[in-house]
């Protein structure tokens, strides 16, 4: 059984504060690293996808980086604004199969 | 564009009682299909996929089912509903089913057992 992690599993930052949490997963037979944004009462959006070892992404104030001989991947965002407030959810990929992790809770306080 | 729906949004059943959820996709041919479900304090956890009509991979043994009678319907079943098949139920599609491919998610379903 694959096992992808998240830490921490929830935390609280002032707005204006940049924060950033990880995604564990196995080092080997790895396809893609997905991070997806999870707000309450949505559906999750996609964030980023990555596939290659040293993978650096961004889309405004997040970004990611991906270390898939370690087997990690690291999500910043950078001045948290209280719309960042969500669960962030990584997914490891291998073959056709998604597995999540449990996801990072955020809540951005005003 | 593509819009992806599924229905109903909440369902609260008895134990024992039989389940249908139903996805459909607008938009887009012969897509890749996907059900999750996330159970209380855990992670999405893949239930069925499938890559055509009348095609399903079943990712975990479960009390359920899953059918695709058309190309953009995904049907998730159970003759007879278990307190643990509560929680919140995601239906997902994705354009080609790579590993690099995007899962664009429904707006969810949350089933109450009781």
């Amino acid at each position: 059984i694959l096992n992808v992690e998240q830490s921490p599993q929830s935390l609280h930052v002032q707005e204006g504060d940049s924060t950033n949490f990880t995604c564990s997963f196995p080092s080997s037979n790895f396809y893609a690293l997905h991070w997806y944004r999870w707000e309450t009462a949505k559906s999750p959006e996609a964030l980023f996808v990555m596939t290659l070892n040293g993978d650096e992404k961004k889309k405004g104030r997040i970004s990611a980086t991906l270390n898939t001989k370690e087997g990690y991947s690291y999500l910043y965002i950078k001045g948290s604004q209280p719309e960042d407030s969500a669960t962030y959810l990584c997914a490891f990929v291998y073959g056709q199969n998604f597995v999540f992790g449990p996801g990072t809770r955020l809540s951005v306080l005003p | 564009s593509q819009t992806i729906h599924q229905w109903p949004a909440t369902l609260v059943q008895p134990v024992g009682s039989p389940l249908s959820l139903e996805c459909t996709v607008e938009g887009t041919s012969n897509p890749n299909l996907y059900w999750y479900r996330q159970a209380a304090g855990r992670g999405l956890q893949l239930l069925f996929y499938s890559v055509g009509i009348g095609q399903i991979s079943s990712e975990v043994p479960q009390n359920l089912s899953a059918s695709r009678p058309q190309d953009r319907q995904f049907i998730l079943s159970s003759k007879k509903l278990l307190l643990s098949d509560s929680g919140f139920y995601l239906c997902a599609w994705s354009v080609l089913g790579l590993a690099a491919d995007t899962q664009y998610f429904g707006p969810g379903t949350r089933l109450t057992v009781l």
